[in-house]
């Protein structure tokens, strides 16, 4: 797989807010997109997936935005919380390549 | 049963050693993956199974030899590792090969490698 950029990019967020984390991928025919949650010392978890056909996806307190047009996705979390503090990935894959592409990751901090 | 499980979570060994890293799902998955993640970096596929056969290695140097016993167990046996093999070693398992369904994943073992 591929990783973009070199820096992990940190987003600061007041607890009870709401958090937005973007990511801007890379395959034009990439036809499924997921968000993975790491905390530290834990292996990725996945949030919330969204297909291609759909550019809209509402999860528990978290929803998946999808613009095919300039090839960005985001994820919103609603009312964010202490336990939201983490490493969010976005990965991408589509029929043609079975393997994941992942982002290079946004470390969210939870400012109480 | 919605885990996958890895041990040990932690390993030191030297770089004469050989340790065996293991790896077990009782989800019925039948395509299982190793996964080496650096600090602060995604995570970088190493080896995938597809019902029990190997169907990927990303050009992984042989000191890494991975091992599909049977449908829930992967085995990733370690040999004169280098100490920038220290890294977080990720199991992870899908219904099937083709990544566009969820993947599950491990916690991982610690690597440090002296």
């Amino acid at each position: 797989g591929e990783s973009v950029g070199l820096h992990l990019p940190t987003l600061s967020v007041q607890e009870g807010d709401n958090s937005i984390i973007n990511c801007a991928y890379s395959n034009s025919a990439s036809d499924y997109f997921i968000w993975y949650k790491q905390e530290s010392g834990k292996g990725p978890q996945f949030i919330i997936d969204i297909r291609s056909n759909m550019d809209k996806r509402q999860g528990q307190r978290v929803t998946v935005l999808l613009n095919k047009t300039v090839k960005h996705l985001s994820l919103q979390i609603a009312a964010t919380q202490p336990g939201d503090s983490a490493v969010y990935f976005c990965a991408e894959n589509s029929d043609s390549n079975y393997q994941l592409i992942w982002g290079a990751g946004t470390k969210l901090i939870i400012k109480p | 049963d919605t885990e996958v499980t890895q041990t040990p979570k932690h390993l030191v060994m030297g770089m004469t050693n050989k340790k065996s890293l293991k790896c077990e799902q009782h989800m019925g998955h039948r395509a299982m993956y190793w996964y080496k993640q650096k600090a602060k970096k995604p995570p970088e596929l190493m080896f995938v199974y597809s019902y029990e056969k190997l169907s990927i290695n990303e050009s992984v140097p042989s000191r890494f030899s991975p091992e599909c016993p049977n449908s829930s167990l992967l085995n990733l046996h370690l040999h004169a590792l280098q100490p920038e093999d220290s890294a977080l070693y990720l199991c992870a398992s899908s219904q099937e090969e083709e990544m566009n369904t969820e993947a599950f994943f491990g916690q991982g073992t610690r690597l440090t490698v002296v």
